[in-house]
């Protein structure tokens, strides 16, 4: 149990076009997602934290107009990167948790690699 | 402030023994983190603790000291596919997880 599944797995866009990653939680319910993104050896940033059905909280210095992040439901929580840079390439990583009260674990999707041309 | 302390690269024998060692400084603790971390993949869960001791699983083994901000993860009959990074990730007190950059362990055969 306890399966997290990220959509797409690489993705190539072009310089101002947006781009829109799904996490999905496959086998249990997530009330708390977190978004990161990791640049090649550097460690996990924590973008923002989002809580199904209220807006997400970010991380000081990530533009939430920017990144936008949409928890509809205990299961999937999306990340859009708008307008696109080269800067923005990076891995983004999604996690889940489950319901409080159960251990603090955070169950990690595969990732997604973004490449901005 | 939040820091985490890890060497930043080890190298290992196959079939040895190697531990890593972490250090923290968090705003609060409510527990601490072990993941595992192959080149281009996302993190995966190695173990938790909350209690000061050792916890033992298989091949790893993951000891905190509340007290000293101290942790170290054991790995046994090291193998190939263990060469990995791996993250020290204590729980502050907003439950939130505070990430270093991790120990590059190296495998030689």
């Amino acid at each position: 149990g306890a399966v997290v599944s990220q959509h797409p797995s690489r993705v190539i866009c072009k310089s101002g076009t947006s781009v829109k990653i799904e996490c999905r939680s496959l086998d249990f319910q997530a009330t708390t997602m977190f978004w990161y993104r990791q640049f090649p050896k550097q460690s996990l940033m924590l973008m923002a934290t989002s809580n199904e059905g209220s807006k997400a909280t970010y991380e000081q210095g990530v533009e939430k107009d920017k990144f936008l992040i949409n928890h509809a439901s205990l299961t999937l929580s999306t990340l859009t990167v708008t307008s696109a840079h080269p800067e923005d390439s990076s891995f983004y990583i999604c996690s889940a948790r489950r319901l409080a009260g159960e251990s603090y674990e955070q169950y990690f999707g595969p990732g997604t690699r973004l490449t901005v041309t | 402030g939040q820091n985490i302390d890890q060497p930043t690269e080890m190298t290992a024998t196959e079939g040895a023994i190697v531990q890593i060692n972490c250090t923290y400084q968090t705003s609060g603790f409510n527990g601490l983190f072990w993941y595992q971390q192959h080149a281009g993949e996302a993190p995966t869960f190695l173990s938790y603790n909350v209690l000061d001791g050792l916890e033992e699983k298989g091949r790893f083994s993951s000891f905190l000291s509340r007290s000293k901000g101290y942790s170290y993860l054991l790995l046994k009959e090291l193998q190939m596919k263990d060469s990995a990074s791996y993250l020290c990730a204590p729980l502050d007190s907003n439950y939130q997880l505070i990430w270093g950059a991790g120990t590059k362990l190296i495998i030689k055969p």
